[in-house]
């Protein structure tokens, strides 16, 4: 069974600064890999997502996130942050499940931006 | 745009009730799915369908039920309510495009049960 270690529950940087999230993921195949963002009260929203091809991955809001198989790693990074980014992310592995696709999702990092 | 909604966004019930979480989507994606959230634990699949009348359980289906009569919508339902299912519920969609299309999701419903 697939499964993913987020393992930053919480992390603060300051706006205009460099950030880095991470994500860890298990699966025996090719994974199928996303990023997902929740601002306060609202669902969930795709960021970007990787299924094949160039590991580096362009997404909405200015972030990107790169594949290593090696590492099992799908970080997510953005080179300047802006304070309308403080949101929680989710970084998610899927599966198919007869036609659809089913996510395993991470537990979540909460990013605080200060000014 | 894909529009996911939710019949309520705060919801509270009793313990021992019947609840009725309703969500419509206007994609006419194949595939819904039902997760709840909770702090520390991120989101956990519920149930899904694949298909009208299709249901699948998730990771964490019991005390729960599902139905999907029509394409458009997909209910979840708590036969009997307990406070340890108070939390945040989220609906979601998808097309059965590739298989593995992105999920939209609908804005949540909280439920507290007393």
């Amino acid at each position: 069974a697939q499964s993913v270690t987020q393992p930053d529950i919480h992390i603060t940087v300051s706006e205009g600064a460099s950030l880095e999230l991470r994500c860890n993921y298990s699966y025996g195949a090719t994974p199928y890999l996303f990023w997902y963002v929740q601002s306060p009260g609202q669902g969930l929203q795709l960021l970007l997502k990787y299924f094949s091809g160039d590991t580096l991955v362009q997404g909405i809001k200015g972030f990107e996130a790169e594949f290593k198989r090696s590492q099992s790693s799908f970080n997510l990074r953005k080179p300047s942050v802006h304070w309308s980014d403080a949101a929680e992310y989710f970084c998610a592995v899927g599966a198919l499940a007869g036609t659809a696709s089913k996510l395993t999702f991470g537990t979540g990092t909460r990013l605080q931006v200060t000014l | 745009d894909v529009k996911v909604t939710q019949s309520s966004r705060y919801l509270v019930k009793r313990t021992g009730e019947k609840v009725f979480l309703e969500c419509v989507q206007d994609m006419d994606h194949e595939n819904m799915f039902w997760y709840r959230q909770d702090p520390g634990l991120g989101l956990r699949l519920i149930y899904f369908s694949y298909d009208v009348k299709m249901k699948e359980k998730g990771d964490i289906p019991e005390g729960y039920s599902v139905s999907r009569e029509k394409k458009e919508r997909f209910s979840l339902i708590l036969e009997s309510a307990s406070t340890n299912q108070t939390s945040m519920y989220l609906c979601a969609s998808s097309s059965s495009g590739t298989g593995l299309d992105e999920q939209y999701f609908g804005p949540g419903t909280r439920l507290t049960v007393t």
